[in-house]
């Protein structure tokens, strides 16, 4: 299995323009994470999903987060609009039965 | 609520020395803990957990970690540092699905 798997890699956008990030999770695993990385709050969990259903989205900052799960297979994280202060390291993650998170490598967002 | 904490920001450790980084946790119930290293410009790998069983764990690369519920301790060890070693290191705790992450401690290896 090619792991979990993010697009983007790097996003570099103005303030006020929308970002939409994705995220391919691990075939069969049935629960989805996003996490924002940064130097000063450190890694925060915004948002999961299990079989596709969020959850838990309190970690999302503001209602500009937003985030889906149509199916099994993809998910997406969306800012709109972006602010500077949205600059960070944005992580998904899905969750084996045995409770192992897979990372993807990340998506970093730059936001000028 | 759950909570992790790992006290050092960064650990400094010549190769070929023993090494510790420390996390201490909260959580009701039974904990399980687990280790992950993160490497520049790339995600957290899992390196072990705890469930339940044998205090002390073996994971990834030669590290193992000592579960100590009385100190609500999961420090992770490494006999001998290697400089490939240095990296991220983050302790968690599970309550049902979600993950807890500790601050996180740099560890760096001088060779």
């Amino acid at each position: 299995d090619a792991g979990v798997i993010q697009s983007p890699r790097h996003e570099v956008t103005e303030m006020g323009q929308e970002v939409t990030l994705r995220c391919k999770p691990i075939s069969g695993h049935n629960s989805l994470f996003w996490y924002r990385q940064t130097m000063m709050r450190g890694l925060e969990l915004l948002i999961y999903f299990n079989n596709n259903v969020p959850i838990d989205d309190s970690g999302m900052p503001e209602d500009r987060f937003s985030a889906k799960m149509p199916n099994a297979s993809f998910s997406t994280l969306k800012i709109q609009p972006s602010e500077p202060r949205d600059s960070a390291v944005y992580f998904c993650a899905s969750i084996l039965i045995t409770g192992e998170l897979f990372f993807g490598e990340g998506s970093r967002l730059t936001v000028l | 609520a759950q909570s992790v904490a790992q006290p050092e920001d960064q650990v400094n450790v010549a190769e070929g020395n023993p090494l510790t980084v420390k996390c201490t946790y909260s959580v009701s119930g039974n904990p399980y803990l687990f280790w992950y290293v993160q490497y520049p410009n790339r995600g957290l790998q899992f390196l072990l957990k705890y469930i339940t069983g044998d205090n002390l764990v073996k994971g990834s690369y030669g590290f193992e970690a000592e579960f100590n519920k009385s100190q609500t301790s999961f420090h992770l060890k490494k006999p001998s540092a290697l400089v490939s070693d240095s990296a991220l290191y983050f302790c968690a705790v599970r309550a049902g699905n979600m993950l807890t992450f500790g601050g996180g401690t740099r560890l760096m290896v001088k060779p």
